[in-house]
């Protein structure tokens, strides 16, 4: 089957650097999408990755290792409004989003 | 604000009753997805449309049907309600459904059935 793995919730403190870890066992393998969503909000676009390495984008980075079926995202200087939930998705073989189940990161003061 | 407008935002309605979920794509968008995501729970693909056509299926009940009308816009139907079915409702969009085309999520409907 297909499947994604994250960790359900993280705690981190306001001003830290928090990294939230994804691995996937799918079929086929076309890029891998970050997406915040806010409690009762819609999810939005953070990154995506196709190729091994890691992508920055402000404070936020994302890694991706093909060969390990894994990715990350770094989340740095970390602010209160980063309290959300972080989906990881991977585009299959088939062109379907498989979505993780979500993790809910809770930043402290 | 992604450009994706769904309504409507909250929807109460009683089991064994028939709801119709609307969404409009972005615009220049041709594909539509939708889908369900329980409390706590992560987001459950139902379907996708590419221009008029159904693209791909997901979990996506007997009792649930979706079409996708030539000016785009997307409905998706709801019968037979049960209380399992409360979720708030995602539609999204991209432009062809292309593997680096990132989705863009309307606000949702928040279905509450009683």
């Amino acid at each position: 089957g297909q499947n994604i793995d994250q960790p359900t919730e993280m705690t981190a403190t306001e001003g830290a650097i928090v990294q939230i870890n994804c691995t996937y066992q799918t079929s086929g393998f076309n890029g891998l999408f970050w997406y915040q969503q806010h409690a009762g909000e819609a999810p939005t676009f953070l990154s995506y990755n196709v190729l091994d390495g890691l992508e920055e984008k402000g404070r936020f980075s994302s890694f991706l290792s093909r060969s390990k079926g894994y990715s990350y995202l770094l989340l740095k200087e970390l602010q209160m409004k980063d309290s959300a939930s972080y989906l990881c998705a991977v585009r299959s073989s088939n062109y379907q989003l498989i979505w993780g189940a979500g993790t809910k990161l809770i930043i402290k003061p | 604000d992604s450009g994706v407008t769904q309504t409507p935002k909250h929807l109460i309605t009683a089991t064994g009753q028939r709801v119709t979920l609307r969404c409009s794509p972005r615009s220049g968008d041709l594909s539509v997805y939708w889908y369900q995501q329980s409390l706590d729970q992560g987001l459950q693909f139902l379907i996708q449309y590419y221009n008029g056509e159904e693209r791909a299926k997901g979990n996506i009940l007997e009792r649930f049907s979706a079409q996708q009308f030539p000016d785009l816009h997307s409905e998706l139907n709801l019968s037979s309600l049960e209380l399992g079915d409360s979720a708030l409702y995602f539609c999204a969009s991209s432009v062809e459904g292309a593997a680096n085309e990132k989705l863009f999520f309307g606000s949702g409907t928040q279905l509450s059935v009683l």
